[in-house]
């Protein structure tokens, strides 16, 4: 069975840095890409960043280009996004998918003063 | 990356047949055959009803189908049942890596 994982949300200052991670099990993890997306409060999706499945291309949308970093370490099965620079509007929840078709239950992330 | 747009709400009574539209562009519904529809309910993640525009993944209903013409994919569900009240999302792949997610449209059954 395909497993999600997602850590690493909280609160954190505006300007601030978090670290998230997804740990995947039940698949062949280098033979997926995979994706963040998130959902702030209220609102519908918004695709974040996907890493193909060597982790040798990365891809992210122009609202977070820049500031965040999707890596992947296929040894350990583990997808990571390093958010720099966090915005209010970066609030949401983030999801990691396989692909985009299996989905985690998400960490909350909330920038806020 | 402009989400692709969705009706708002769309409600019908059990029994019924309704149909979600997602309308996008020729960079994004227009060219690829990605486009995938997720059921939320609230509190939960998205489940995956619908990939490649009309495939079902294992264990969902054959209530729900896809299709797709020119910048406009559509989600059907038939038969509609209590459990199908959810927010429904479309998503395409527009090139280069990247996605494109729907604005949303929440289901409800009278």
């Amino acid at each position: 069975e395909v497993q999600l994982v997602e850590s690493g949300g909280g609160l954190v200052q505006p300007g601030g840095s978090l670290r998230l991670s997804c740990a995947a099990s039940g698949f062949t993890f280098s033979s997926y890409a995979m994706t963040w997306v998130r959902q702030a409060p209220g609102k519908g999706l918004e695709w974040v960043s996907g890493i193909s499945g060597s982790g040798a291309s990365t891809y992210y949308a122009d609202s977070v280009k820049g500031r965040f970093t999707i890596s992947r370490n296929n040894s350990k099965n583990t997808l990571c996004l390093q958010m720099n620079s966090l915005r209010a509007e970066d609030t949401a929840v983030y999801y990691c998918a396989k692909g985009v078709d299996i989905w985690g239950q998400g960490t909350m992330v909330t920038v806020s003063s | 990356q402009s989400a692709l747009t969705q009706p708002a709400s769309v409600s019908g009574s059990p029994g019924q047949s309704i149909t979600i539209s997602c309308t996008g562009t020729s960079s994004d519904v227009g060219t690829y055959s990605l486009v995938s529809w997720y059921q939320q309910q609230p509190g939960k993640a998205p489940k995956l009803m619908i990939y490649e525009g009309s495939k079902r993944p294992s264990g969902v209903s054959n209530r729900f189908s896809g299709s797709k013409s020119g910048n406009t994919a559509s989600l059907t569900i038939s038969g509609l049942q209590a459990e199908d009240e959810a927010d429904y999302y479309c998503c395409s792949y527009a090139g280069t890596g990247t996605y494109v997610f729907g604005t949303g449209t929440k289901v409800t059954v009278l």
